[in-house]
């Protein structure tokens, strides 16, 4: 698992503080957006998700906000705690028709939280 | 909490050889999905399946893969000569119906080491 941060872009962050993740999406058609957390040894898991006619949108804890005239996405975790500690990938769905959606992920964000 | 199962977890396979890596996708699910996260990497698309065929596939996907549904709740992905480059974690996912994708759920992963 170490050796997953050598290739990403990396977060580190004391226990209580606020953590933003940030990604930049290029196609300004898109109107559905992802955040995934993975875990050491896991598969992606579900985070919050946006459309595009929203700006902002708040789960527990955490706030994504999308900024479409920079194509811009940020998740925002508040009050990180250790165990927020993870890879933070956003995501874009495409849809193939009916409910098939292929995923198109981001690079991903290390996330570590610091006690 | 309903969860995919992936088995093996960690499967070791001599260059040349064909493996099988198996899913269990949620009971309810209609679409299933290959991805695959060479380490360090970003988790990538292979293959969405639907109603016993390839919906759509990337063009990772070639003709050394293949899947199949054998039964009611088994979807598998078949990898017939393996090469070094195939090593990678292999992703199951499904997903059911719906306008939010909360439900599209991923495996834990095989870990495929080809030597």
């Amino acid at each position: 698992g170490e050796s997953v941060g050598l290739h990403l872009p990396t977060l580190s962050v004391q226990e209580g503080d606020n953590s933003i993740i940030n990604c930049a999406y290029s196609n300004s058609a898109s109107d559905y957006f992802i955040w995934y957390k993975q875990e050491s040894g896991k598969g992606p898991q579900f985070i919050i998700d946006i459309r595009s006619n929203m700006d902002k949108r708040q789960g527990q804890r955490v706030t994504v906000l999308l900024n479409k005239t920079v194509k811009h996405l940020s998740l925002q975790i508040a009050a990180t705690q250790p165990g927020d500690s993870a890879v933070y990938f956003c995501a874009e769905p495409e849809n193939s028709g009916g409910s098939n959606y292929k995923l198109t992920f981001g690079k991903g964000t290390l996330l570590t939280v610091n006690p | 909490e309903p969860e995919v199962t992936q088995t093996p977890s960690h499967q070791v396979t001599q260059m040349g050889q064909e493996v099988i890596l198996r899913c269990v996708p949620i009971s309810n699910h209609l679409y299933f999905y290959w991805y695959r996260q060479i380490l360090g990497q970003k988790v990538e698309f292979l293959v969405s399946f639907y109603n016993n065929e390839i919906s759509e596939k990337s063009e990772i996907f070639d003709d050394q893969f293949s899947v199949e549904r054998p039964d009611g709740s088994n979807f598998t992905l078949k990898i017939r000569s393996t090469k070094l480059e195939d090593s990678a974690m292999y992703f199951c996912a499904s997903s059911g119906n719906g306008p939010s994708l909360d439900g599209y759920t991923f495996g834990s992963g095989t870990r495929l080491t080809v030597v």
